[in-house]
């Protein structure tokens, strides 16, 4: 049972064109997101955050909206550049869990191209 | 800046060996994790730990074990490797115990085949 779905493995944007990345969630539990940016050989790291207090953040060039009763989150970056071509992963977690087992909860990725 | 470094990068193991995967991190984070990510999967818990002395299980943690003595390291040992624990292994690191809400540091990477 995935409980955070990226049903898109992967998404070819054009240079300077918005990206959007999407993900959706089936635990009315969850509260936090964050997404994840991974290239390849290396770790993943923390790209942006969202609670469910808030419907949107922004940093930069990326947004993330939430919106809590389609349970959906979509990261949008603007403009996209050659160097957002990674991998994406959107992640939840139900807020104060504790940690470990209760925490983040991964989606499988999305595999963001950036095309010249 | 050294963050959180894992040693191996690369290991190739027959079935039925046993080895360790090497997690450190320098932050005096309190919060470490392993997990694995297979292809077209998310990235899965193995097993985590709050603090020196304090581990538990995550998601798979099924053929793994884990210690944690001190702060900064956090072992993850395959005790008889089998060829379903051919994966990518990160560590990961937060400034956190409640880490679930918090970001979490990652380490590059092992890359296991068990053959």
């Amino acid at each position: 049972d995935q409980q955070v779905k990226q049903n898109s493995p992967s998404l070819s944007v054009q240079e300077g064109r918005i990206s959007i990345l999407n993900c959706d969630y089936t635990n009315s539990m969850f509260d936090y997101f964050l997404w994840y940016k991974k290239y390849p050989a290396e770790g993943p790291t923390f790209l942006i955050s969202i609670s469910s207090i808030k419907d949107k953040n922004e940093d930069g060039r990326f947004t993330v909206f939430l919106n809590k009763s389609a349970k959906h989150l979509s990261l949008h970056i603007v403009p996209s550049q050659p160097g957002d071509s990674a991998v994406y992963f959107c992640a939840a977690s139900p807020m104060y869990s504790g940690g470990g087992a209760d925490g983040l909860t991964f989606g499988k990725g999305t595999h963001l191209i950036i095309q010249p | 800046n050294a963050g959180v470094t894992q040693t191996p990068k690369f290991q190739v193991l027959k079935t039925g060996q046993s080895m360790t995967l090497q997690c450190a991190q320098d932050m005096n984070h309190e919060y470490m994790s392993w997990y694995r990510q297979d292809p077209g999967m998310g990235l899965r818990l193995i097993h985590y730990s709050v603090g020196a002395g304090i581990t538990d299980q995550g998601e798979v943690p099924n053929g793994y074990n884990v210690s944690r003595s001190t702060t900064e390291d956090f072992p993850l040992r395959l005790l008889s490797a089998a060829p379903s624990q051919t994966s990518v292994y990160f560590c990961a690191s937060s400034p956190q115990q409640a880490a679930t809400n918090e970001k979490l540091f990652f380490g590059s990477g092992t890359q296991l085949s068990v053959l």
